[in-house]
């Protein structure tokens, strides 16, 4: 178990509707950060926060959209969905830069979106 | 840009066998980490190792090595003795910084190797 939560674990849905994918990070841990994978694209970096606020953006559609709240839970938005977006969507976490485990990522255990 | 080519896409070996991942990276950073993922049937990710650029001493865990090689730009993983349990997809990262150091959360990810070990 990373300590990483993501809810939900699976969802199917329609073209066109909108979901919220949601993460808690590991306890004390900073950074969030989101990351697709698809049969196509394989696993790509989507967007990184920390302590709130906004610090790397990957290949991340203008449809999609993220935050991370006070208390360090994020979510991913994803909006008119398309075929193209089925996906599974992973929550990583890790510590606060400059400390000894700088880059290690702990990953959730990922959000399986199915568009129908 | 970044960039991690895993050659091999699937491999197939017999239980006890030995094998080694292949990975070959690019960067144009002096400090970087490297790492391996495995991802199990079950879907997760799961952390096998992280290494730094400036430290090219190869790590032996149990049944699994790794050898990075900086003057390549590899960093390959072996599994020494593999078990059914093995079986998994395995993925090669490289991760940059953000922000001048500050961050090395953003990971590029290898397209996969899938290995099967048959019993």
């Amino acid at each position: 178990d990373s300590g990483v939560t993501q809810t939900p674990k699976h969802l199917i849905t329609a073209t066109g509707q909108r979901v919220t994918l949601r993460c808690s990070p590991r306890s004390g841990d900073l950074s969030v950060y989101w990351y697709q994978q698809s049969l196509d694209q394989g696993l790509q970096f989507l967007i990184q926060y920390y302590n709130g606020e906004e610090r790397a953006k990957g290949n991340i559609l203008e449809r999609f959209s993220a935050q991370q709240f006070p208390d360090l839970h994020s979510e991913l938005n994803l909006s008119s969905l398309e075929l193209g977006d089925s996906a599974l969507y992973f929550c990583a976490s890790s510590v606060a830069p400059g400390t000894a485990n700088t880059g290690e990522l702990f990953f959730g255990e990922g959000s399986r979106l199915t568009v129908l | 840009a970044q960039k991690v080519t895993q050659a091999q896409t699937e491999i197939s070996v017999v239980e006890k066998e030995d094998v080694t991942l292949d990975c070959v990276y690019e960067t144009r950073d002096t400090t970087y980490y490297l790492f391996w993922y495995k991802q199990p049937p079950s879907g997760e990710l799961v952390f096998l190792i992280r290494r730094n650029s400036f430290d090219e001493q190869n790590e032996i865990s149990g049944r699994y090595s790794w050898n990075f090689q900086k003057s390549t730009s590899s960093f390959n993983f072996t599994i020494t003795a593999s078990q059914v349990v093995d079986s998994a997809v395995y993925f090669c990262a490289l991760s940059e910084a953000i922000r001048g150091g500050t961050s090395y959360g953003k990971l590029t990810f290898g397209q996969g190797t899938i290995l099967t070990v048959h019993p």
